[in-house]
Order: C-alpha cells, then structure tokens, then sequence
C-alpha cells in the first residue's frame, strides 16, 4: 500500500529562518507528490506538485521542494520564514495503480515566531 | 479559478439524525472527493465519484453513503448520525477521465466542521 510519512507534527522556526518540512513515502516507482497548506479554518491549497519533469519544484509563496529518489524524500524548504506561513502542511502521494486516490500524510503544524 | 463550494462551515447535529453535506465544483471536473480530517490523522478518503451516478468506496466509507446525481454536486449522507462522526468534512474535485493516473491537484472546499451530539 503507498504511504506517506510526515516527520514532525509540530515545527517551530524564528521569522527570517530556513523552514524545512519532512515528507518521505514508500514506493518503488515514482510517484506523483504533492504538498498542499491549510490556513486556519480554510480549506487545503495547492503549494506546489512533482510530476517528473523536474527534481526541483518551485511552488507558490517561495516554497520549493526536491524530489530525491535515492531517499524516497520530497521535503519542502523556504528560504526565509515569514508570519504569514505559520499553518499546517500536508504532502500527499499519487502511485501508479492508484487511480484517482491521494493519501495524505498526517500534517505538519508549522509556527513562526518572532 | 477553481470554486468548490461546501454548503456549511458549521453543523450540529443530534445522534441518530440524518445528515447531508452538499458539496458543488464549477469547472466541469469529473472527479469529486469527500475527506474526513481529524487531528493527529491527516485527510482520509471517505468516497470518491469519477462520474455522474458512479461512486466508488474510499478507506472509510463505514456509516457513509454518497450522491451524485448531477456532474457539479457531490453530497455526503450520514445515514445514522453517530458521537464518533464528528470531524472536520472536506470535498475536493478534479479534472481528467476516470481511473487516470493523474498529476492533476485535487482543489478543496473551505470545510464543514461538523459536530453530532
């Protein structure tokens, strides 16, 4: 079954600090992966999605991840945090033989202080 | 951009009543998704629609059926209202044909935090 694990439910970055969310899943074909946020009583946005095409995926708000096959990784950077960022992310996979179905990782609550 | 609009941000509810949540996308897109999310859990797949009367069973379908009986509205039925019931309900669509492996994102509702007392 495909999986997809979020190292830290709760991370906590100073404003102007790296923000580094974890997402590893288990596979051994490539995925689709994406990373979704989720603003406090909203719904989940698009950040951004790895379809192959590049390792390296700019997303919206200056989030960027790497697809690292080698590790099974997809982790989401931000170069400097902001206050705005502060919400809760979740990665989620799409395998081949999956159809239609994403499964989410757990979430990762993401806090910026000041 | 994609609109998926869910009927309620918040509903109470009684143990036993029978619930519906109505959802509705404005792209045309096939696909239609019902999610339950709940602390420390992440987003679970309740059902999924790829087409107009089809449904098919997510990985917690128990104590749920589905609607789809026009391509934008999707609804979620409580049959039995149950205590372990309440949750956070969010419904997503997305394009492309049925059964394609897909690198299309699913778009969300705001979410129906709904609570059964």
């Amino acid at each position: 079954a495909q999986s997809v694990t979020q190292l830290g439910s709760h991370v906590s970055v100073s404003e102007g600090a790296l923000v580094l969310l974890r997402c590893n899943y288990s596979s051994s074909v490539p995925p689709y992966l994406f990373w979704y946020v989720q603003y406090p009583n909203q719904g989940l946005q698009l950040l951004l999605k790895y379809t192959s095409a590049a390792t390296l995926v700019k997303g919206i708000n200056g989030f960027e991840a790497e697809f690292k096959k080698s590790e099974t990784s997809f982790h989401l950077t931000k170069p400097s945090a902001h206050m705005s960022d502060a919400a809760e992310y979740f990665c989620a996979v799409s395998l081949t033989g999956g159809g239609n179905k994403l499964t989410f990782g757990t979430g990762t609550q993401l806090k910026v202080e000041l | 951009d994609v609109k998926v609009t869910q009927s309620s941000r918040y509903l109470v509810k009684r143990t036993g009543e029978k619930v519906f949540l109505e959802c509705v996308q404005d792209m045309d897109h096939e696909n239609m998704f019902w999610y339950r999310q709940d602390p420390g859990l992440g987003l679970r797949l309740i059902y999924f629609s790829y087409d107009v009367k089809m449904k098919e069973k997510g990985d917690i379908p128990e104590g749920y059926s589905v609607s789809r009986e026009k391509k934008e509205r999707f609804s979620l039925i409580l049959e039995s209202a149950s205590t372990n019931q309440t949750s956070m309900y969010l419904c997503a669509s997305r394009t492309d044909r049925a059964g394609v492996y897909s690198n299309q994102p699913q778009h969300f509702g705001d979410g129906t935090r709904l609570s059964i007392l």
